[in-house]
């Protein structure tokens, strides 16, 4: 069967500091990844979605990248953080099916940024 | 853009069956209609999709329109762990990002 696991589960980064969350996925191969971030009280916004290795399409601008190093590995990046990237941040991913894409999430990550 | 439309809140009885509406008017033939709900500070759990025909699983039916352009979510017997907020959404199949909406926050009532 199919998981998906994120870390860290929380964590409390000063500001100007680096971030690095990191997803990985196992069961399937050539997943589609995601990278949502949901601000306190708020809906689900996309950030980044990769369809392969090395291809990554950015949703909004902002101080944050993704990298796809490997096929089930997806890792957010900041080099300097700032107080509006606080939030509750979900990596998922989905098979891309003919019959449907449903998305599988991860256990989401917690960061606030002091 | 999330191409559907949902009440922001809603309450039901426990015990009694929950109707969740979205309309996504836009829809097009190829997307398919999906829910998924999140319990606080959770990520978001699959509950159930359908493309044209009425679906139904263990865990809730989904009534689709025959236009497409509106569907509802039925939890046939609701229960206090039924308390979250549900995700309409509509996306196609293959390579696609899917984008989510505020949903509905549905509180079930003792």
């Amino acid at each position: 069967s199919q998981t998906i696991h994120q870390w860290p589960a929380t964590l409390v980064q000063p500001v100007g500091s680096p971030l690095s969350l990191e997803c990985t996925v196992e069961g399937t191969s050539n997943p589609n990844l995601y990278w949502y971030r949901q601000a306190a009280g708020r809906g689900l916004q996309l950030l980044f979605y990769s369809v392969g290795i090395g291809q990554i399409s950015s949703e909004v601008p902002q101080n944050l990248s993704a990298s796809r190093p490997q096929d089930r590995q997806f890792i957010l990046s900041s080099k300097k953080l700032l107080l509006s990237d606080s939030g509750f941040y979900l990596c998922a991913w989905s098979n891309g099916g003919l019959s449907g894409n449903t998305i599988y999430f991860g256990e989401g990550s917690w960061l606030t940024v002091v | 853009d999330a191409k559907t439309t949902q009440p922001p809140s809603m309450d039901c009885a426990e015990g009694r069956a929950a109707n969740l509406p979205c309309n996504h008017s836009t829809i097009s033939g190829n997307e398919y209609v999906y829910w998924y709900r999140q319990i606080h500070s959770q990520g978001p759990q699959y509950i159930i999709h359908g493309l044209k025909n009425n679906e139904t699983n263990e865990m809730a039916s989904l009534i689709i329109t025959e236009d497409r352009k509106s569907s509802t979510l039925i939890l046939p017997h609701a229960t206090l762990r039924d308390t979250a907020v549900y995700y309409c959404i509509v996306s196609p199949s293959g390579n696609e990002k899917l984008t989510f909406g505020t949903g509905t926050r549905l509180t079930i009532i003792p």
